[in-house]
């Protein structure tokens, strides 16, 4: 069965400077990967997604995110953070076989936004 | 526009008590998902659905019920037997079922009186 790790359960940034969130995965072939952020009090909003292909991906909000077989990773990027950028940041995996269940979900990074 | 609708947004439960978390959805999606919050737990799968009138049961199941008998419908009741009921409930679709970007609805937030 695949996992997804988020080491990070927090990270604080300032305004205006860059972001990187962390995600691996473990799954034995190339995976399906998903970003979503999730505001207090709200459901979860798909940032972007990786079935195959160019390994660079593009997101809504300017998030843009690198999948890295060789080292398990998916880590989602941006290089200027703004106060709306606060919120909870989950990374999931599903499989390619497309287990009925869906998608495994990690437990978060809550990105903390300094002025 | 199409989505998610989850209803009610904030609940509270007697003990004793049975409730039910409404989700609907108009986007026309045949899987749908139900999953439990907790603070520093990631979201947790409680029932799915592939289809109308089928569901198969998640990681905790244990105190949750559903049924899906239709397309756009498929509530969770969260029975006594759910010790620990106190969470934000989260409603997901997709397309398909499997690998497919899930849409979700804006929770439920269950509390114990």
């Amino acid at each position: 069965a695949q996992s997804v790790t988020q080491p990070d359960i927090h990270i604080t940034v300032s305004e205006g400077a860059s972001l990187e969130l962390r995600c691996n995965y473990s799954y034995g072939a190339t995976p399906y990967l998903f970003w979503y952020v999730q505001s207090p009090g709200q459901g979860l909003q798909l940032l972007l997604k990786y079935f195959s292909g160019d390994t660079l991906v593009q997101g809504i909000k300017g998030f843009e995110a690198e999948f890295k077989r060789s080292q398990s990773s998916f880590n989602l990027r941006k290089p200027s953070v703004h106060w709306s950028d606060a919120a909870e940041y989950f990374c999931a995996v599903g499989a390619t076989g497309g287990g009925a269940d869906g998608l495994t979900f990690g437990k978060g990074t809550h990105l903390i936004i300094q002025p | 526009d199409g989505g998610i609708t989850q209803s009610p947004k904030y609940l509270f439960r007697k003990e004793g008590q049975n409730v039910t978390l409404s989700c609907e959805q108009n986007l026309n999606h045949d899987a749908m998902y139900w999953y439990r919050q907790d603070p520093g737990q990631g979201l947790r799968l409680i029932y799915y659905s592939q289809i109308v009138n089928d569901f198969q049961k998640g990681d905790i199941a244990e105190g949750y019920s559903v049924s899906r008998e239709k397309k756009e419908s498929f509530p969770l009741t969260v029975t006594s037997a759910q010790k620990n009921p106190t969470a934000f409930y989260l409603c997901a679709s997709s397309r398909l079922p499997g690998n497919q970007p899930q849409h979700f609805g804006d929770g439920t937030r269950l509390s114990i009186l």
